[in-house]
């Protein structure tokens, strides 16, 4: 299976560690996302990475979230001092740039703080 | 602003057409997109269309666009009970808009 891939798929803290979730795109995708779920909700995006730039910055997030793509292939978002109200699904995308820039979805990682 | 709004729930008979209507408010969107999300697992990309085209028909799903009304609607011809999941439409211009999704319940 070449789709995208989170790891973990749950990860429970406790307030004020920090967390760092892993995503790896499909790989031939140029285009990185992140965004956020949280319960009945739809997605609320984070950030998205073209190769290993950073294009765009949501202005939602704290600056307790760093995300990074160091080689243009995978990402890793990290929380930093994590507050309760960071519990939520964190979901990974990705795409070609280009064409219709289709979206494909990993699995997510959920986030339970405590 | 960018606002994307959906109705929360749908319930249908099988067998039945669903239609799932969302109205968006960024003009500029190039293309809209429909994703179905079931319990527990990520979201699906159904479909999506070119903001200047006013129907796509892929299989069982139709997406009607009226650019002129920002609204997009998912018809979905003879329900399934695999089909009750959450359905969520889009808007992109870099990253997405989602709506906050609709229910679908089927009864069989």
């Amino acid at each position: 299976d070449t789709g995208v891939s989170q790891d973990p798929r749950h990860k429970i803290t406790k307030r004020g560690q920090n967390v760092t979730f892993r995503c790896d795109p499909i790989s031939e995708h140029n285009r990185l996302y992140w965004y956020r779920q949280t319960l009945g909700q739809g997605p609320e995006f984070l950030t998205y990475f073209q190769n290993e730039a950073q294009l765009e910055k949501s202005r939602l997030l704290s600056d307790r979230f760093s995300a990074e793509r160091p080689k243009g292939s995978f990402s890793t978002l990290e929380i930093q001092r994590t507050e309760q109200g960071d519990s939520a699904m964190y979901l990974c995308a990705s795409s070609l740039e280009g064409g219709s820039y289709e979206q494909y979805f990993g699995p997510g990682t959920r986030l339970t703080v405590t | 602003g960018e606002d994307v709004e959906q109705s929360l729930f749908l319930s249908v008979r099988e067998g039945d057409s669903s239609v799932i209507n969302c109205t968006y408010t960024d003009s500029s969107s190039t293309y809209l997109y429909w994703y179905k999300q079931e319990p527990g697992a990520g979201l699906q990309l159904l479909t999506y269309i070119f903001s200047n085209m006013d129907m796509k028909q892929d299989q069982r799903l139709t997406v009607l666009l009226n650019k002129k009304d920002k609204h997009l609607s998912l018809r979905i011809a003879d329900t399934q009970t695999g089909d009750s999941a959450i359905y969520f439409c889009a808007e992109s211009i870099g990253a997405l808009t989602f709506g906050s999704g609709t229910r679908l319940q089927v009864q069989p």
